[in-house]
């Protein structure tokens, strides 16, 4: 079974920090994604990695996929409130299905 | 537009009463569709997906059942709802390339008392 843990759980800062979100699997992904969800809501897709050791940007956000393509994190740089939110990962081993992590709670204070 | 529609926004439900939630899309024919269940603040556990009309894997055995009746139409349903049914359920669709993302509708929160 495949599984993406994600750290922290939860994470509370002051505007302007920074901070980074970690996605772990033992198994081999294809492609992994990073969604953001506000309350009552559906995720949003923010970005997708699919080569090993790839980095993206995203304004404030980076994202990068491990060299094995079995993690990846997502670093925020100088943290606004508006990046308050519920940030999952997902991966595909190259089928229909994405497996969701476990999600990271982040709340940044003004 | 890949637009999805989902509905109702909120639901409470008795124990033993049955459950129809309908997702329908927009935009391009025959994409994947699939139903999650997100438990409170947490990730997202996929119950079903379809590749196409009458076509549904199930992914976890459960209490419930999907259907796929028209190209961008799909139901989640129960004969009889159990307390642990509760949890916030999302439609998402996919336009077939595996590295492609989901769009999400903007969910059902089933409350079973």
């Amino acid at each position: 079974t495949q599984l993406l843990e994600q750290s922290p759980q939860f994470l509370s800062i002051q505007e302007g920090e920074n901070l980074t979100v970690y996605c772990n699997s033992s198994s081999v992904f294809s492609s992994l994604q990073w969604y953001r969800q506000e309350p009552g809501e559906g995720p949003v897709l923010l970005v997708t990695v699919v080569t090993g050791g790839e980095v993206k940007k995203l304004k404030r956000l980076t994202f990068q996929f491990g060299d094995a393509r079995k993690d990846s994190s997502l670093h925020i740089t100088a943290a606004q409130p508006g990046d308050t939110g519920l940030y999952l990962c997902a991966g595909s081993s190259g089928t229909y299905k994405y497996i969701f992590g476990t999600g990271t709670r982040l709340k940044v204070l003004a | 537009s890949q637009t999805i529609h989902q509905w109702p926004a909120t639901l409470v439900q008795p124990v033993g009463s049955p459950l129809s939630l309908e997702c329908t899309v927009e935009g391009t024919s025959n994409p994947n569709l699939y139903w999650y269940r997100q438990a409170a603040g947490r990730g997202l556990q996929l119950l079903f997906y379809s590749v196409g009309i009458g076509q549904i894997s199930s992914e976890v055995p459960q209490n419930l059942s999907a259907s796929r009746p028209q190209d961008r139409q799909f139901i989640l349903s129960s004969k009889k709802l159990l307390l642990s049914d509760s949890g916030f359920y999302l439609c998402a669709r996919s336009e077939g390339g595996w590295q492609d993302g989901y769009t999400f509708g903007s969910g059902t929160r089933l409350t079973v008392v």
